[in-house]
């Protein structure tokens, strides 16, 4: 079955660095979504992504961070200036375009902000 | 706004008792429903989803869950748990003609003791 794959598993940053998460989608989905998940809290969404443009941004996803698709294959995740809070574990998914269809998920980015 | 509760945050269950989870949302249009497993170290996999017509809903790994409108409810039933089970639960909800952005519960951990 075709998965979504996220790169790399963990990464530890320091503060006020920038950090690029990446994530390829399954290969003829149209909808690309970002989500994250602090320790011991819920899965809140980030973002959605469809035909090369953001559909919808949550107030989390501010200035600082910034979605792309540069070449029809990887959808990147881009945090300029990290901070502490952004300490979490970030969730790449996408989903088909015919009809109703389900998101599939990654395996996730633990990202560590020291 | 858009919300979902999930009643039990951490269920102990032994080998073959019956589970059921609760998920209620808050939302007055039509919805897609959608309960995600996350087993320890992995992804987030569907177990299950409605997105119309019979209520009752049957997923992998003999889960089943009942939307009842009237209730804002999606709970997850299984008759019989396994050790296997041993997972956390997430219940999450999308506005039908929306981006597909998914919200979700904030998670049941189902601890099954052989």
């Amino acid at each position: 079955e075709p998965e979504v794959t996220q790169t790399p598993s963990h990464q530890v940053t320091q503060m006020g660095q920038e950090v690029i998460l990446r994530c390829v989608p399954i290969s003829n989905h149209l909808y690309f979504y970002w989500y994250r998940q602090i320790l011991g809290q819920k899965v809140e969404f980030l973002v959605s992504f469809y035909n090369n443009e953001i559909s919808e941004k949550s107030e989390i996803f501010d200035d600082q961070f910034s979605v792309e698709r540069p070449d029809g294959s990887n959808f990147t995740l881009k945090i300029r200036s990290t901070k502490l809070e952004d300490s979490a574990m970030y969730f790449c998914a996408s989903r088909g375009g015919a009809g109703n269809q389900p998101q599939h998920f990654g395996d996730g980015t633990r990202l560590s902000i020291l | 706004a858009q919300s979902v509760s999930q009643h039990n945050h951490h269920v102990i269950l032994s080998e073959a008792a019956s589970l059921e989870l609760g998920c209620n949302y808050s939302y007055g249009g039509t919805v897609n429903l959608f309960w995600y497993v996350q087993y320890p170290g992995q992804h987030l996999q569907l177990l299950l989803k409605y997105f119309s017509g019979d209520p009752l809903v049957k997923g992998i790994k003999g889960f089943e869950a009942e939307f009842i409108k009237s209730k804002f409810s999606f709970n997850l039933r299984k008759p019989s748990v396994q050790w296997s089970d041993t997972a956390e639960y997430f219940c999450a909800v999308s506005r039908v003609s929306n981006t597909g952005k998914l919200i979700f519960g904030q998670g049941t951990t189902l601890q099954v003791k052989p």
